[in-house]
């Protein structure tokens, strides 16, 4: 069956170093990937996303990066702010139809 | 701008009961999403409306579940004969355009079946 997780469901980082969560998804026809942001108490925050043609994708101080052979996607945050502390998900999408399937989270905890 | 809404915020129900829960989605919006969130779980699939078209029911969990979306706009999820199994966040998201685009979520509502 499909399946999207996550290697690590909890990451501590000080304050000012770089991020990496990381993505792994099952399902080779996935065409679409997003990055959501959840702060306790809210819905996700969209963040970034990328499609499958790309393997790179750059925002604000985030780079999405998807590795096809292996299939697996990583969300880099440069320069943590106590702010990130949130818990993170992607999400694929197969372009054919409607549902995206979510991940379980990784919850990231920036350290003053 | 406003985003997208949801109402109530919290909601306690006694196990058995039907309750209704409220999405307003970006006004514009033309698709629309309801997820349910469990405690420390990813996001699970419901339903999809965009346009007219009819919707992707697909997510749905059992037949107690169902949504309507009137006019295009405002969306209920109602539930009907809650199990305790239910206890979820519910979140609703809207997109201006169908298929797999940037989707903005709304705070969700609690759900607690006693």
């Amino acid at each position: 069956g499909e399946s999207v997780g996550l290697h690590l469901p909890t990451l501590s980082v000080q304050e000012g170093d770089n991020s990496i969560i990381n993505c792994a998804y099952s399902n080779s026809a996935s065409d679409y990937f997003i990055w959501y942001k959840q702060e306790s108490g809210k819905g996700p925050q969209f963040i970034i996303d990328i499609r499958s043609n790309m393997d790179k994708r750059q925002g604000q101080r985030v780079t999405v990066l998807l590795n096809k052979t292996v299939k697996h996607l990583s969300l880099q945050i440069a320069a943590t702010q106590p702010g990130d502390s949130a818990v993170y998900f992607c999400a694929e999408n197969k372009n054919t139809g409607n549902q995206f399937y979510f991940g379980t989270g990784t919850s990231l905890t920036v350290i003053p | 701008g406003a985003g997208v809404s949801q109402s109530p915020s919290n909601k306690v129900t006694e196990k058995g009961k039907d309750v209704e829960l409220r999405c307003d989605p970006i006004s514009g919006h033309t698709a629309l999403y309801w997820y349910r969130q469990s405690l420390g779980q990813g996001l699970e699939f419901l339903i999809y409306f965009q346009g007219n078209s009819a919707p992707d029911k697909s997510g749905l969990p059992s037949d107690r579940f169902s949504a309507e979306r009137t006019g295009g706009s405002v969306s209920t999820l109602t539930i009907q004969r809650t199990q305790q199994e239910d206890s979820a966040v519910y979140l609703c998201a809207s997109s201006n355009r169908g298929g797999p685009y940037e989707q903005y979520f709304g705070p969700g509502t609690r759900l607690t079946v006693t």
